[in-house]
């Protein structure tokens, strides 16, 4: 079955500081990684990382992707409060034929203090 | 342009009933794929339907059933509720079939309760 563990689960920081969420996986037939940010409802897109773009980075996020160790790290610089959220990481893998599903993590759950 | 829509937002039922939550993707998306997301854990895969045939199906029981329209909107049908299936389902939809060059990108779900 497969398998998306983040870490930290939760994140106090305060405005201006750096931080790094954590993401491992298990995935059969691995595709691609997501990361999305969920602040009340809908995920919205940040990422998309596959064997051919294992690097992304988008103003103040930038995201790796390490195929070799199975895992992957969002980086945000400069955080404003505006970035508190849950910050998920979601794995394609092929279950079978043309058959593929999304696996989600649980989250981290980012706070980003004034 | 419009996002993905789901209906309804919030929903509550009894034990044993059933429920049908619909969903229409983002105009020219022919793939659709729903969620289960219970509080503080990420969203679990149900099914995932592209030019309204089933392309991927989670570990859930056969309680929970899906279809896709001609015009690509989605309905998701959940037979003999139980109080476990109370949680916010989310629909996302995609260009093409999930693991292709384009992300999914998600409604803001519908929040179902079971009393």
């Amino acid at each position: 079955e497969d398998k998306v563990v983040q870490s930290p689960l939760s994140l106090v920081v305060h405005e201006g500081d750096t931080v790094t969420l954590n993401c491992s996986y298990e995935v059969t037939n691995f595709r691609s990684l997501l990361w999305y940010k969920q602040e009340k409802k809908a995920p919205t897109f940040l990422f998309m990382l596959t064997s051919s773009g294992i690097e992304k980075k988008s103003g103040r996020l930038s995201s790796i992707l390490d195929k070799k160790e199975l895992s992957s790290i969002l980086n945000i610089t400069a955080t404003q409060t505006g970035d508190s959220a849950i910050y998920l990481c979601a794995v394609v893998g092929i279950i079978s034929g043309s058959a593929r599903q999304l696996t989600f993590g649980s989250g981290t759950q980012l706070t980003v203090l004034p | 342009d419009a996002g993905v829509t789901q209906s309804p937002t919030h929903l509550i039922k009894t034990r044993g009933q059933q429920v049908t939550l619909r969903c229409s993707p983002i105009s020219g998306h022919k793939s659709v794929s729903w969620y289960q997301q219970v509080l503080g854990q990420g969203p679990q895969f149900i099914f995932q339907y592209y030019e309204k045939e089933e392309r991927g199906r989670g570990n859930f029981p056969d309680r929970f059933s899906a279809r896709q329209f001609p015009n690509y909107s989605s309905e998701l049908n959940v037979n003999a509720l139980l109080l476990g299936d109370s949680a916010l389902y989310l629909c996302a939809s995609s260009i093409g079939v999930i693991g292709s060059n384009q992300p999914q990108h998600f409604g803001d779900g519908t929040r179902l309760s079971i009393l």
